[in-house]
């Protein structure tokens, strides 16, 4: 059973950026992709991008690309989603979230962590 | 970029009755990318099916999912106090590579 653990609640500015955390049990990064999905305040969900992380390539949305970045540390399974330029547009749920690898759907997310962007 | 468009918006029910939940594609999609999930207020997503019609670890034999190319269906034969929550599908698409969700579809009490 894969355990996710995301880090804590944010309040940013506008313009601010953010990083988000989320831990992994086990050895998760050897048999698991890590994504990343966000939900706005009573929306549906939007998926960001993808660290494969036995190699760390990334793919991410195209409304993402260029103000996100996604890394990992594969020393203490820990992943890492990192959001530029914010606007109150970003105040989100954001969760991350594995792929078995190529299975192309989401089996374990991590709790959710809250941004919220406001001046 | 395939678009999924759920339907009904909202599905009002009674427990022991049966949903019928639609995710319809802008485009064929391949039945292997096809997944739904569950959502309750609070809580993270939860997998439901995955590949338009395999249970995922855990699922009640009450879920089914069908469906092929733009149609697909999540099927609850009895519904339980439990299940009351926001269903969401979703699917993988190359073109460009991206992971989209349906708008969801609230399953509400009677």
């Amino acid at each position: 059973q894969v355990q996710l653990v995301q880090s804590g609640a944010e309040v940013k500015k506008p313009g601010a950026s953010v990083k988000v955390s989320c831990k992994a049990s086990g050895d998760t990064f050897t048999t698991h992709y890590m994504h990343w999905v966000r939900q706005a305040p009573g929306q549906g969900l939007e998926w960001m991008g993808i660290i494969k992380s036995s190699g760390g390539s990334t793919t991410y949305a195209q409304k993402f690309q260029g103000r996100v970045t996604m890394t990992r540390d594969t020393s203490t399974s820990t992943v890492y989603m990192e959001l530029r330029s914010l606007t109150s547009e970003d105040t989100a749920v954001y969760y991350c979230a594995t792929e078995l690898r190529d299975s192309l759907y989401f089996d374990f997310w991590g709790q959710g962590t809250l941004v919220t962007v406001s001046s | 970029e395939i678009v999924l468009t759920q339907s009904p918006d909202t599905l009002s029910l009674s427990p022991g009755e049966r949903a019928t939940l639609s995710c319809r594609a802008s485009q064929s999609v391949s039945s292997t990318s096809l997944v739904w999930y569950q959502q309750k207020p609070g809580q993270a997503p939860r997998l439901l099916i995955y590949g338009a019609s395999n249970r995922a670890t855990g699922i009640p034999d009450r879920f089914s999912g069908s469906g092929s190319r733009t149609d697909f269906t999540l099927t609850i034969s009895r519904l339980e106090p439990e299940d009351f929550a926001v269903y969401y599908c979703q699917q993988y698409g190359t073109a460009p590579p991206m992971y989209t969700f349906g708008q969801g579809t609230k399953l509400e009490i009677k």
